[in-house]
């Protein structure tokens, strides 16, 4: 079967730096999308990643590894307001999209 | 501003009663999709619309029906087929290059 598996839940401090990882076993590979959920509302995009390596967007950076099936998910200088789940999603060979359950992230000041 | 629009945002529903979830965009797009969020798990796909009149099952359609008679309009009814209708539902089109998808706010169905 296809499966996805992201941490449930994680804790991190106000200004730190937090990595959220996720494994993936697809039928076939098309990409990797990164979205933030905030709760009680409907997820937004935040990157994609097609090929290997590193892809950087402001204080959020999304890194790819086919070969392994891992991507992670990277926040710096975390705020309060990057507080949210975040769903790791596949695209398998028949482009269909495979969610992973979500990482909820927890901010402490 | 373009977007898409769902309706009602909080639905009460009684046992053995269909209901009917509306989604509107303005955003021109063929392709429109309906996901089912529950808790702990990931986003399921409903049904999906690549084209007027013409519309594909998902994962999880049973106990769902939807229309597209037109561009603009993708309504899915939640029928009393349905066992545990209760959760977070999301209408959605993909509109980026990389075909990322764009949300509607969701609608909240509670059964009684």
């Amino acid at each position: 079967g296809q499966n996805i598996d992201q941490p449930t839940e994680m804790t991190a401090t106000e200004g730190a730096i937090v990595q959220i990882n996720c494994t993936y076993q697809t039928s076939g590979f098309n990409g990797l999308f990164w979205y933030q959920q905030h709760a009680g509302e409907a997820p937004t995009f935040l990157s994609y990643n097609v090929l290997d390596g590193l892809e950087e967007k402001g204080r959020f950076s999304s890194f790819l590894s086919r070969s392994k099936g891992y991507s992670y998910l990277l926040l710096k200088e975390l705020q309060m307001k990057d507080s949210a789940s975040y769903l790791c999603a596949v695209t398998d060979s028949n482009y269909q999209l495979i969610w992973g359950a979500g990482t909820k992230l927890i901010i402490k000041p | 501003d373009g977007g898409i629009t769902q309706s009602p945002k909080y639905l009460f529903r009684k046992e053995g009663q269909n209901v009917t979830l509306s989604c509107e965009q303005n955003l021109n797009h063929d392709a429109m999709y309906w996901y089912r969020q529950d808790p702990g798990q990931g986003l399921r796909l409903i049904y999906y619309s690549q084209i007027v009149n013409d519309f594909q099952k998902g994962d999880l359609a049973e106990g769902y029906s939807v229309s597209r008679e037109k561009k603009e309009s993708f309504p899915l009814t939640v029928t009393s087929a349905q066992k545990n209708p209760t959760a977070f539902y999301l209408c959605a089109c993909n509109l980026g290059e990389a075909g990322e998808l764009f949300f509607g706010e969701g609608s909240r169905l509670t059964v009684l």
